[in-house]
């Protein structure tokens, strides 16, 4: 069964533009959630959807945002870029959101310049 | 102070000893997950925990959920422990909150 998959995993963007990312979730998992990683911050949760479904935002701006579709795919858009964006994204699925175990992508590492 | 607590924040061991991380934590919640993040930033789920203890190979997981503790310990611990150990707990209002993680080193 191949594992959660994140793309792009590198990207460079400068102050102000807009990024989006992806994220395809282990088959038959139906939860996805999104968390941030930075060296100052460590592990922050973003978001968590399921079946298209926004269950639970965590404590950031309105610029990041997020969305699931009808096959549980995810994208996460983060609008006017700030440098401490910089960080590793990543996605975890899980068969559902209740007390489940998650698997992790590799995450996707953004520089912001 | 944070909600999640973890400690040592740094851990040396020689190969073969025996290891023991603490997670301690303030809020009310539904599941406690230990992670493993080894260098390069891939993430692995050892353990999810609502109550008791989880034996995994060498890795033993137990919660308190009256004292709001947890313990990841290593037996026999091995250079290809090396890494960051995280502990996460669902709160009660679905959230995931993480502790900072234990960097773990084991020398031959």
């Amino acid at each position: 069964k191949a594992g959660v998959t994140q793309t792009p995993r590198y990207l460079i963007k400068t102050r102000g533009q807009q990024v989006t990312l992806s994220c395809s979730p282990i088959s038959g998992h139906r939860s996805v959630s999104w968390y941030q990683q930075t060296p100052g911050q460590g592990l922050q949760f973003l978001f968590e959807y399921f079946s298209e479904t926004q269950r639970n935002k965590g404590n950031f701006p309105g610029r990041f945002s997020g969305r699931q579709f009808s096959n549980s795919r995810s994208e996460m858009n983060v609008s006017t870029l700030e440098l401490g964006d910089s960080a590793l994204y990543l996605c975890a699925s899980s068969k559902s959101v209740f007390q489940e175990t998650q698997y992790f992508g590799p995450g996707t590492r953004l520089l912001v310049l | 102070k944070n909600e999640v607590e973890q400690s040592p924040q740094n851990l040396t061991a020689q190969e073969g000893e025996f290891i023991t991380i603490n997670c301690s934590y303030s809020v009310g919640i539904s599941a406690l997950h230990w992670l493993q993040q080894h260098p390069g930033g891939g993430i692995v789920s050892l353990f999810m925990l609502s109550s008791g203890k989880k034996k995994h190979g060498r890795l033993i997981a137990t919660i308190n959920i009256q004292e709001k503790h947890s313990s990841l310990h290593i037996t026999a611990s091995h250079p290809r422990d090396s890494a960051v150990y995280i502990c996460a707990v669902r709160s009660l209002g679905d959230k995931l909150i993480f502790g900072t993680g234990t960097r773990l080193q084991v020398f031959p």
